[in-house]
């Protein structure tokens, strides 16, 4: 299994601004991946963090809004650009290792409140 | 895009009573996870499906893939107030590497 630090854990920001959102994992990764999901829904994916490229977005994000970095396979971060209130919701990191197992680790979530 | 439906939305059961959850993906799925998500928690995987047809248990919990790989099923027997939680199916489809999560459904469980 892998063990996932994911920071910070709420957070409320005013509009306007960009908050960043770091994921560290305690052993080397294939995949990281970042989801969002909004009070009582499900989760969608914003996109897969590459290790040393740009990130691959699903329809209806773009890096503009959430730029994504993963300078090595243990750690990624997601930044939330230019909030409003929409942009408020639960960010959750997840991880996957192709080469042994295929079930996703998450981490513990961040709830952003934006007003 | 590929779509993953889950039925019941909401169930609310007495303790001991049964529950199912029914999950189904507008397309063929090469695998089917199921996760548990507690209140306030983050999502933790319970099980793998590959193979069609194929059946697994885990205790009271009895996970089922269907025949041509677009749906799956999770059945508790004799619910406990652990059991609480929104359960989350999830699928990967076309060899890729993506998850897609399904719409979930709210376990209640009352005394």
């Amino acid at each position: 299994s892998a063990v996932i630090s994911q920071k910070p854990s709420r957070d409320i920001c005013q509009r306007g601004t960009s908050l960043t959102i770091q994921c560290q994992v305690d052993s080397q990764v294939t995949m990281m991946f970042w989801y969002r999901q909004q009070p009582g829904q499900s989760l969608t994916l914003i996109a897969t963090a590459n290790q040393g490229s740009e990130a691959t977005y699903e329809s209806g994000f773009v890096i503009d809004k959430f730029p994504i970095s993963r300078p090595n396979l243990t750690f990624s971060t997601l930044t939330v650009s230019n909030m409003s209130p929409e942009d408020s919701s639960i960010y959750l990191c997840s991880v996957e290792n192709l080469d042994r197992v295929t079930e996703a680790f998450f981490g513990q979530g961040t709830r952003l409140t934006v007003v | 895009g590929q779509q993953v439906m889950q039925i019941p939305q909401y169930q609310h059961v007495q303790e001991g009573e049964d529950f199912t959850t029914y999950c189904n993906s507008s397309t063929t799925l090469s695998n089917i996870q199921w996760y548990k998500q507690r209140p306030g928690g983050h999502p933790v995987f319970l099980i793998q499906l590959v193979k069609s047809g194929e059946v697994k248990k885990q205790k009271r919990l009895t996970f089922q893939f269907g025949e041509a790989k677009k749906n799956s099923s999770l059945h508790i027997t004799a619910t406990q107030t652990t059991d609480v939680g929104t359960y989350f199916c999830a699928g990967k489809a076309g060899g890729g590497n993506k998850l897609t999560f399904g719409t979930g459904t709210q376990l209640k469980v009352e005394l």
